[in-house]
């Protein structure tokens, strides 16, 4: 596609369940990010892939929290037991990575607004 | 990663020239500086970047002084569709482990 797609646009889940959500990068980007944002704050990051590297977990809040990236294309953040304090929009945005300027201008998708109730 | 210091909050009026600045008093030798822009309801996006002096394109200018310590992101003659939030980011372009951190952001209030 033209840009980064994400889905569910929206999810309502009860606490206590898993829930998946879906990044789908643009094509030949090789960098994906998720971040966190919670209403009316700055953008939170959880966790970076750069093509066959390791993932930078540094910043996913606790082990309920998991991402993969597959065939280094598509992406799924995976919250397991959903807990009121993850509710929050999950960007992620992908860039093409490494050198040399500007490659690593990110482009976000519309993100998935969670709602854990 | 270099830290950046960026006000929390402006207001301005349509029409006027608004210049927000961040500090980064670490940057490295190998960081660039880097704006966002995000509107309400909508993912960040990239506004301008440099290393040094001024860049301009057709939306803003970035001035950055000869030490490098802070940096200016220009908005001429701004609308009511320029409120959103800004971003200042510094970090390396050059690096395999180039993650992209976001601060609190300036929040642009534009009156009309």
């Amino acid at each position: 596609g033209a840009g980064v797609s994400q889905s569910p646009s929206n999810k309502v889940t009860e606490k206590g369940k898993d829930v998946e959500l879906r990044c789908d990068p643009i094509s030949g980007h090789t960098a994906l990010y998720w971040y966190r944002q919670s209403l009316g704050q700055g953008l939170e990051f959880l966790i970076y892939f750069q093509g066959n590297s390791a993932p930078d977990k540094s910043g996913l809040p606790s082990d309920r929290f998991s991402a993969e990236r597959t065939g280094g294309s598509v992406s799924t953040l995976t919250i397991q037991r959903t807990q009121q304090e993850d509710s929050a929009v999950y960007l992620c945005a992908s860039s093409l990575g490494g050198t040399p300027l500007r490659n690593t201008e990110a482009f976000f998708g519309q993100g998935t607004r969670l709602t854990v109730v | 990663l270099a830290k950046t210091t960026q006000p929390i909050s402006m207001d301005s009026y349509e029409g006027q020239e608004v210049n927000i600045t961040c500090s980064h008093n670490n940057i490295a030798t190998n960081d660039y500086i880097t704006w966002y822009q995000q509107f309400p309801s909508q993912g960040p996006r990239f506004i301008i970047q440099g290393y040094k002096t001024k860049v301009t394109n057709e939306v803003a200018s970035l001035f950055i002084p000869a030490d490098r310590k802070s940096s200016t992101l220009s908005l001429p003659r701004v609308s009511l569709s320029d409120t959103a939030v800004y971003y200042c980011l510094v970090g390396a372009l050059y690096s395999s482990a180039s993650k992209i951190i976001f601060g609190s952001g300036t929040r642009l209030s534009i009156r009309p």
